[in-house]
């Protein structure tokens, strides 16, 4: 199982918004609605941002938004702020197991 | 407060073996699947293998990389998870995460454990 396709780097200047893509095949992200998006802050263990494409745990800010279009999902971050500068992991299941996303640094201009 | 604590990490030659651990309070351990996921240094996160809870079979599954050589096991009376890791090969060398699994999603996840594969 290979990891699914990220963006290396995204940036954008406070406020802004900014959409981070996750590709990867109809035995992933096709096929069942069963991603998530992890933020992780450098020395930090990763943090649950959206699950099942587009729920967002409660805490989470309603600026995190998540979609799926075939076989690649989406994570927008609306209003960006300082704070949401770290890298970001998204993760399908595929049948009995999971795979992560290269990841995506998100810059905060 | 759910908590996951992880230790056993440490320095192994390349062909040996490590036992992982991951001590869980905050929740009902016996109910919750959990899962063990990995980052080499620098690197992105890796997902290493599963397990079920006992009600659902106690089935494991694993990544291609670790399997035949990695095995999850749980003891719900001491609400704890556990990694044996036999045959590690430097590429096995990283920061080893202890995670609950609900309904497709990783919900809380440990601080980590470090492991290093080197002569």
């Amino acid at each position: 199982q290979s990891a699914l396709t990220q963006p290396r780097s995204v940036s954008g200047s406070p406020g802004q918004s900014v959409t981070l893509s996750c590709t990867g095949t109809s035995s992933d992200v096709g096929g069942y609605n069963y991603v998530s998006w992890y933020q992780q802050h450098p020395g930090k263990a990763p943090k649950l941002m959206i699950y099942d494409v587009s729920k967002r745990p409660s805490g989470v800010p309603d600026r995190f938004s998540g979609s799926k279009s075939g076989n690649t999902a989406s994570l927008t971050i609306s209003g960006l702020q300082a704070e949401d500068e770290a890298d970001y992991y998204c993760c399908s299941y595929a049948g009995s197991l999971y795979v992560f996303g290269t990841g995506t640094k998100v810059t905060v201009l | 407060e759910v908590q996951l604590v992880e230790s056993g990490g440490g320095l192994v030659k390349p062909g040996g073996s490590l036992r992982l651990s991951c001590a869980a309070s905050g929740l009902t351990f016996s109910n919750v699947w959990m899962s063990w996921v990995r980052q080499a240094p620098g690197k992105g996160l890796e997902w290493v293998g599963r397990i079920t809870s006992k009600t659902d079979g106690g089935t494991t599954y694993y990544a291609a990389p670790v399997k035949g050589r990695f095995t999850i096991s749980r003891d719900d009376s001491k609400n704890t998870l556990y990694l044996q890791m036999d045959s590690l090969k430097t590429e096995d060398a990283a920061l080893y995460y202890c995670t609950t699994l609900t309904s497709g999603r990783i919900d809380f996840w440990g601080q980590g454990t470090l492991v290093t594969v080197s002569s």
